[in-house]
């Protein structure tokens, strides 16, 4: 079974819908994240949490918003999806690295969304 | 300032040739990943490394954090098939420790 799965795996949906991606992960990990893939642009962080109490922004939080569950579960939602939405989206997660730092991130499948 | 820019965008290369791809930044990174992500997979860890300077390799792959601790390289040696997929260089700011991805690096191997 793979350590961190989502679903869906694929999604279309209309402009202004709510939409509800849900990581799951069996891999014991504190932090976890969320990323959209655009192509040509790489990976973009969304947001993260180093535990259950803890959210943080990341890079291109803007019209979405996240909830830490349980240690093993982070969703992100988007209020009122819009189509520059449209993406590929990752959760990972990673355990505590050298230094305090973030270890080695894990990935799941990836979640296609699509705005129409 | 903390993008990386990862090149080439792209690679087309024979089977049993060497590749190579760097990423730069104009900021400094605490820790340097080299990803690969195959079509409709998430991206998967070759190497990663903590220490400016640092070489590390796995199999065929070896990459090294830059002494500036703003970039990075991977190569790859006797490429096959299989190193077909997007390589992307991931980098980790201090402080926050926010990962930063390149746009990544499409190689195709011939056989």
């Amino acid at each position: 079974d793979a350590d961190v799965t989502q679903t869906p795996r694929n999604r279309i949906t209309k402009t202004g819908k709510r939409i509800m991606l849900e990581c799951s992960q069996t891999k014991g990990h504190d932090r976890m994240y969320w990323y959209r893939q655009d192509p040509g642009l790489g990976l973009r962080l969304i947001y993260y949490s180093f535990d259950v109490k803890d959210i943080n922004k990341g890079e291109i939080s803007d019209g979405y918003s996240v909830s830490r569950q349980a240690q093993a579960k982070f969703s992100l939602s988007l209020e009122s999806a819009i189509p520059n939405q449209t993406a590929l989206y990752f959760c990972a997660t990673s355990d505590w690295g050298p230094s305090g730092i973030s270890g080695t991130q894990y990935f799941g499948p990836g979640t296609r969304l699509t705005v129409l | 300032g903390q993008q990386l820019n990862q090149s080439p965008q792209s690679m087309f290369i024979q089977e049993g040739e060497d590749v190579s791809m760097n990423c730069t930044s104009s900021s400094i990174f605490n820790t340097w990943l080299w990803y690969k992500q195959d079509p409709g997979e998430g991206p998967v860890l070759l190497i990663a490394l903590y220490k400016a300077g640092e070489l590390t390799s796995n199999g065929r792959l070896t990459a090294q954090f830059g002494i500036t601790r703003k970039d990075s390289f991977l190569n790859i040696s006797a490429s096959i098939p299989s190193d077909v997929g997007i390589y992307f260089c991931a980098g980790q700011l201090p402080g926050n420790n926010d990962m930063r991805f390149g746009a990544g690096t499409r190689l195709t191997v011939k056989p």
